[in-house]
């Protein structure tokens, strides 16, 4: 069974930094790309950043570019965001979300998420 | 990228049937047929329920269904039920693997 779970949430204060990790097991993570997507409240779904299986093709939203670093260590079937320079637009729940297979066009398993709070 | 535009809610009586508006632009949702929706349970993991427009994932029932015209893509709930009261969002393919999605929409069952 395809399982993600996401953890390293919590409440920084603006302009502070968190690191969120995805722990994946079921699959052969190291096959697959992997996302972060982001609902903040009263908001949309927003994807945040991709990264490709052997982490040569990385991605980002206009609106993290500078501030989140995505990574990974195929070796844990880990995924972890860096956020630096958090404001409180940031302020949501971050899931991570696995790219399908075939043509990596949508998200196929995700995890149930972790909350960021951003706040003085 | 702009997020897409979906109605903010719909609803329907059991059995009955209702429809999801998604529309973007001719970088997003005209431009691949690349659509996916996900129907999310707050507090849960989202759920993709169709991909590539208009394809269904296994063990999805047959009563989702996925269509477009040009730069509107649609989804259609059909004989309604309980457990279908959730989220909906859509997502489309937008180039160079980033991704758009829907302002999102709640369905009711009456």
């Amino acid at each position: 069974e395809v399982q993600l779970v996401e953890s390293g949430g919590g409440l920084v204060q603006p302009g502070g930094s968190l690191r969120l990790s995805c722990t994946a097991s079921g699959f052969t993570f190291n096959t697959y790309v992997m996302n972060w997507v982001r609902l903040a409240p009263g908001k949309g779904l927003e994807w945040v950043s991709y990264i490709s299986s052997p982490s040569n093709a990385i991605y980002y939203a206009d609106s993290v570019k500078g501030r989140f670093t995505i990574s990974r260590d195929n070796a844990k079937n880990s995924m972890y965001l860096q956020m630096n320079s958090l404001r409180a637009d940031d302020t949501a729940v971050y899931y991570c979300a696995r790219g399908d297979y075939l043509r990596e066009t949508y998200f196929d398993y995700w995890g149930r998420g972790t909350l960021v709070t951003v706040s003085s | 990228q702009s997020a897409l535009t979906q109605p903010r809610s719909v609803s329907g009586s059991p059995g009955q049937s209702v429809t999801i508006s998604c529309t973007g632009t001719s970088s997003d949702v005209g431009g691949y047929n690349y659509i996916s929706w996900y129907q999310h349970h707050p507090g849960k993991a989202p759920k993709v329920t169709i991909y590539d427009d208009s394809k269904r994932p296994s063990g999805v029932p047959d009563r989702f269904s996925g269509s477009k015209s040009g730069s509107t893509a649609s989804l259609t709930i059909s004989g309604l039920q309980a457990e279908d009261e959730a989220d909906y969002y859509c997502c489309s393919y937008a180039g160079s693997y980033t991704y758009v999605f829907g302002t999102g929409t709640k369905v009711t069952v009456l």
